[in-house]
């Protein structure tokens, strides 16, 4: 079975600073994992994905993740905050490779302090 | 291009009262989702169709809950009848099928119900 946990509800961090919004998974298998971004009443945006290549993934906006295995995390990063950045995230794992069987998890809230 | 399309964008209904949501995916998609999302909480999956048939259709509360996907391209979701308790975001994606995995999923702005 696999799931999700987003470690932070909310996290709030000034605009121009760093940002890292923590996840960790449980995956019986070798997972993908994906984060999405949901701006308050848009669709779910597809930030970046990971499929078993780089552990190192950069995605859009200035975001990046790195897959490490022995401690089955997938934290998001960006290096300078932005008030357009304020919205929730949500950590994704699927055992299928890709879109089958995806679970999110709670997401987390960015708030950008100006 | 368009992305997955959605219809309505906020329905409020009466409770016991039927509701039907729609999705036109985006085109060349084969594999089409509805999630239920509920407020502060994360997307779960109700059924995933692969082309018209329904290949993963677990979660859905069959008792009140049904979803037909003819001719393998838009969607319907519908509750008959609906409980105060349905009040949530109702989200379609899509994605494309390559050799048996899919790529990521595309999502829809969601339609909003609420059951008074």
């Amino acid at each position: 079975a696999q799931s999700v946990t987003q470690l932070d509800s909310h996290v709030s961090v000034s605009e121009g600073t760093p940002v890292l919004l923590r996840c960790n998974y449980s995956s019986s298998y070798s997972p993908s994992l994906f984060w999405y971004v949901q701006h308050p009443n848009k669709g779910l945006q597809l930030l970046l994905k990971y499929t078993s290549a780089a552990t190192l993934v950069k995605g859009i906006n200035g975001f990046e993740a790195e897959f490490k295995k022995s401690e089955t995390s997938f934290h998001l990063t960006k290096p300078s905050a932005h008030m357009s950045d304020a919205a929730e995230y949500f950590c994704v794992v699927s055992e299928g490779g890709g879109a089958d069987g995806l679970t999110f998890g709670k997401g987390t809230h960015l708030i950008i302090q100006p | 291009e368009a992305g997955v399309v959605q219809s309505p964008r906020y329905k409020i209904i009466e409770k016991k009262q039927p509701v039907a949501f729609w999705c036109n995916p985006i085109s060349g998609h084969n594999t089409l989702y509805w999630y239920l999302q509920n407020l502060g909480q994360g997307p779960e999956l109700l059924i995933r169709y692969e082309n018209e048939e329904a290949v993963d259709d677990s979660q859905l509360p069959k008792d009140r809950f049904s979803a037909e996907r003819l001719k393998g391209v838009d969607s319907t979701l519908k509750i008959q009848p609906a409980e105060l308790g349905d009040s949530a975001v109702y989200l379609c994606a899509s994605s494309l099928a390559v050799g048996p995995t899919n790529t990521e999923a595309f999502f829809g702005q969601g339609t909003r119900l609420t059951v008074v």
